[in-house]
């Protein structure tokens, strides 16, 4: 079976400071990989996706993340980050090849912006 | 995000209450979702249907019913459920099987 580990359950940072979310996960199959953000009191959006390609994938709002197949992992970066950016942050991998498209979850990763 | 629409947002019911919540997509997406956000835990799939047939069921207690009347619907219908229950009750669609989910806001569940 496949998990997903997000190494921090919080990660303070002040703002227009760069910050990494980590991501890993464990499968020697193919994967997707996602991830989603939850804002508070909302559910979740999906942020950037990798699914085949280039290894590098970007979202809208300065987020990127890049897929490592040899560390098997999927670490979120941003240069700069904004107080809007506070949310919670969820890892997620999913096998192409499973008919459920069943999604495993990390435990979540908290970001807390502070000007 | 009004793509996938949650009822009710919030709801708090007793232990011997029977209530459904109610999941639509606007999406014309044919798979469709449910999932379990509890505190302190990772998000975990309840139940997934495709074209309105069952696909997977990942050992729910059966005070969870689903039912998917057409591709656009679901409903999780609740009954005798317990205080550990109580969660972010998560529903999500997609193209297909093998597509990207997109989710809901939620309702968030307070079984007394």
């Amino acid at each position: 079976a496949q998990s997903v580990t997000q190494l921090d359950s919080q990660v303070p940072v002040f703002e227009e400071a760069p910050v990494e979310l980590r991501c890993n996960y464990s499968s020697s199959v193919s994967v997707y990989l996602f991830w989603y953000v939850q804002y508070p009191n909302q559910g979740l959006q999906l942020l950037l996706k990798y699914l085949s390609g280039s290894t590098l994938v970007e979202s809208i709002n300065g987020f990127e993340a890049e897929f490592n197949k040899s560390q098997t992992s999927f670490h979120l970066r941003k240069p700069s980050v904004h107080i809007s950016d506070t949310a919670e942050y969820f890892c997620a991998v999913s096998d192409p090849n499973n008919a459920g498209n069943m999604l495993t979850f990390g435990g979540g990763t908290r970001l807390m912006v502070k000007p | 995000e009004t793509g996938v629409t949650q009822t009710p947002r919030h709801l708090v019911m007793g232990m011997t209450n029977k209530k459904s919540l109610k999941c639509e997509q606007h999406l014309g997406h044919n798979a469709m979702y449910w999932y379990k956000q509890s505190a302190k835990k990772p998000l975990e799939l309840m139940f997934v249907y495709s074209l309105e047939e069952r696909v997977e069921n990942n050992s729910v207690p059966s005070r969870f019913s689903p039912e998917c009347p057409n591709s656009s619907h679901l409903f999780l219908h609740l009954h005798t459920l317990q205080p550990e229950d109580s969660a972010l009750y998560l529903c999500a669609s997609s193209r297909g099987l093998l597509e990207t989910q997109y989710f809901g806001p939620g309702t968030r569940l307070l079984v007394l």
